[in-house]
């Protein structure tokens, strides 16, 4: 069945650093791929998405491109904030099933 | 525009009691999700509703858990007997997409349970 692979974490970072979380799916057909990011003490929320292959989605300076050829949705950003320490999930959603998540990794940026 | 609402924030029961947990998905949207989440994990799907039907029920641990969608809007989820495997976070999401679109889903701020 469809499922999505995420790097392990924690992920300890200074301010301003590049940020990479690497996240690979498996599927059939064309999903629809996002993040989502969970704040200490809220709900989970959506930070981007991309609907097909090359699409890229952005927010709050965060990017994702939508790699068909590799599989992978991997998250950037150029400069991390403290305020970015959360913890992030890559999911899926094909043909209109629920989401499908990776199992989280966890971000903490130290000023 | 008024967001996913759950209830309760927190509940701590005894292991073989039983629980239940409400949800009040985002006007309009058709279809609820409820979802668990183990510390350390990534959300699991436990049932999915279309208006009041049953999407995919397929990881619900049916000896002990149920749900139910009345009229297509609130939805509640029930655990009865509790285990102490059950600690987790449960998530209620909506999105409002039916059929085959792959919307996206807006959670609530979910339910803390502690079984001990």
């Amino acid at each position: 069945g469809d499922s999505v692979t995420q790097m392990e974490g924690p992920v300890t970072l200074s301010e301003e650093a590049f940020l990479t979380i690497n996240c690979t799916y498996t599927a059939t057909g064309y999903p629809s791929l996002f993040w989502y990011v969970q704040y200490p003490g809220e709900g989970l929320q959506l930070l981007l998405k991309a609907t097909k292959a090359d699409d890229k989605g952005s927010n709050k300076g965060f990017e994702a491109t939508y790699r068909k050829e590799t599989t992978s949705f991997h998250l950037e950003k150029g400069s991390v904030q403290v305020s970015d320490s959360a913890v992030y999930f890559c999911a899926l959603r094909n043909r209109g099933t629920a989401l499908i998540f990776g199992k989280g990794t966890t971000l903490s940026v130290s000023s | 525009e008024a967001g996913v609402a759950q209830s309760p924030r927190y509940k701590i029961i005894e292991k073989r009691q039983s629980v239940a947990f409400w949800c009040n998905p985002i006007s309009g949207h058709a279809t609820l999700y409820w979802y668990q989440q183990i510390l350390g994990q990534g959300p699991k799907l436990l049932i999915q509703f279309q208006n009041n039907g049953v999407v995919d029920d397929s990881q619900l641990p049916k000896d002990r858990f149920s749900a139910e969608r009345l009229k297509g809007v609130d939805s509640t989820l029930k655990i009865q007997p509790a285990k102490l495997e059950d600690s987790a976070v449960y998530l209620c999401a909506s999105s409002i997409g039916t059929g085959g679109m792959n919307t996206e889903a807006f959670f609530g701020q979910g339910t803390r349970l502690t079984v001990v």
